[in-house]
């Protein structure tokens, strides 16, 4: 069965510091991957994707993230974070080119201490 | 280009009542999903409209329904509300409904059932 696991639910990081936030798929079949970003009372917002072209890709707000098959893994880093990047962040992956529903990790929460 | 709207953002309704969501998505797109978020089970994908036609269903009783419009506006109706409806509800289009295009999401609507 397909799944996504995000490892800790809550991430705290001080301001200027890395932020690494973690990811893991499970598939029998080439996932594409996706990283949203939730803010308080608002909808998600796509940070990056990866659809089987390069393997590191960057996204917006200096975020980056890096689809590794042999680890099944799609972590999402920052090299340092900002007070702006408090908010959730999702890991989803779909499975089928002809489909568009997305399954959605747990979410982790990310507070950066000032 | 206007993003993706949803109305109401918020609705209280009592246990038994239906209710009704819309959604409109970015002009030009024939793609709206349909996802519930609550704290408990996080993002669910509830349906998905390509075109005025229902191509994919997630794991939802058959309370949950929904249509999509020729101008790819799309509804969402609940009927016979239960508490555990209380969510937020998050519609998201994309232009061509594949799997490895961006989901583009709008602020949800927050619904509470009491």
């Amino acid at each position: 069965a397909q799944s996504v696991t995000q490892l800790g639910s809550h991430v705290s990081v001080s301001e200027g510091a890395l932020v690494l936030l973690r990811c893991n798929y499970s598939s029998s079949v080439p996932p594409y991957l996706f990283w949203y970003v939730q803010y308080p009372n608002q909808g998600l917002q796509l940070l990056l994707k990866y659809t089987s072209a390069a393997t590191l890709v960057k996204g917006i707000n200096g975020f980056e993230a890096e689809f590794k098959k042999s680890e099944t893994s799609f972590h999402l880093t920052k090299p340092s974070a900002h007070m702006s990047d408090a908010a959730e962040y999702f890991c989803a992956v779909s499975f089928e080119t002809g489909a568009n529903n997305l399954f959605f990790g747990t979410g982790t929460r990310l507070t950066v201490i000032p | 280009k206007a993003g993706v709207t949803q109305t109401p953002r918020y609705l209280i309704k009592t246990r038994g009542q239906q209710v009704t969501l819309s959604c409109s998505p970015i002009s030009g797109h024939r793609s709206v999903s349909w996802y519930q978020q609550t704290p408990g089970q996080g993002l669910q994908f509830l349906f998905e409209y390509f075109s005025e036609t229902q191509r994919n269903k997630g794991n939802f009783p058959g309370r949950f329904s929904g249509r999509q419009f020729s101008n790819s506006r799309s509804e969402m109706n609940v009927s016979t509300l239960e508490l555990g409806d209380s969510a937020l509800y998050l519609c998201a289009s994309s232009s061509a409904g594949h799997g490895t295009d961006t989901q583009y999401f709008g602020p949800g609507t927050r619904l509470t059932v009491l």
